[in-house]
């Protein structure tokens, strides 16, 4: 089945960039997710890529998606200590069974430092 | 409602006892699922609900664990003779059909077995 892998932790300082990685293993996903969590929160959808695309902006945020490495990432600008939260990386089965199955991955832990 | 609700936010249980979970979807969506987050773990999927019917319930852990939805709305997560390794969050999430590219998630119970 698919799996969904991304690094636990990282730290950068505030105003870096950020860069979030994550690796799947269905080449058949058909959308792939970046969900937010904040402490005590549900989970927020920042932006979402469909598979064709090679790469999405959306203000501070760019995801790039390498189908042929099966690898996404999501760049956030100008890294703020708002930006501080566990950032997950799903992928959609695409509508097999008859409903967008989403599987997620652990999950990143951002800190933002000064 | 604006968003998805759960209730309760929290909720702590002796070990044996049945808990009931709620989630309120957004108004208007028919499709709705249900995660669990264990700490450091990602999302696992548990069931999902088109309209009051459960097509995929393949995640459910045991047979301790049901779920209904009734009026194509309010759905109830029950576990009985709960156990320790069912603490967890316990996420809902709502799309508008079962065809929709977003998922949007509730704040999420927390559940604590002694």
């Amino acid at each position: 089945g698919e799996d969904v892998e991304q690094s636990l932790f990282l730290s950068v300082r505030e105003g870096d960039s950020s860069v979030i990685n994550c690796t799947y293993t269905d080449s058949s996903s058909t959308y792939l997710y970046w969900y937010k969590q904040e402490p005590g929160a549900g989970l927020q959808l920042l932006t979402y890529i469909f598979s064709n695309m090679d790469m999405k902006q959306d203000q501070r945020l760019t995801v790039l998606l390498n189908k042929k490495d099966k690898h996404l990432s999501l760049r956030i600008a100008d890294t703020q200590t708002g930006d501080s939260a566990i950032y997950f990386c799903a992928a959609g089965l695409g509508f097999s069974g008859g409903y967008n199955k989403l599987i997620f991955g652990a999950g990143t832990r951002l800190a933002v430092h000064p | 409602g604006a968003g998805v609700s759960q209730s309760p936010s929290n909720k702590v249980t002796e070990k044996g006892k049945d808990v009931e979970l709620r989630c309120d979807p957004i108004s208007g969506h028919t499709a709705l699922y249900w995660y669990r987050q264990s700490l450091g773990q990602g999302l696992e999927f548990l069931i999902y609900f088109q309209g009051n019917s459960a097509p995929d319930k393949s995640g459910l852990p045991s047979d301790r664990f049901s779920a209904e939805r009734t009026g194509g709305s309010v759905s109830t997560l029950t576990i009985q003779r709960t156990q320790q390794e069912d603490s967890a969050v316990y996420l809902c999430a709502s799309s508008l059909s079962s065809g929709a590219q977003t998922q949007y998630f509730g704040p999420g119970t927390r559940l604590l077995v002694l």
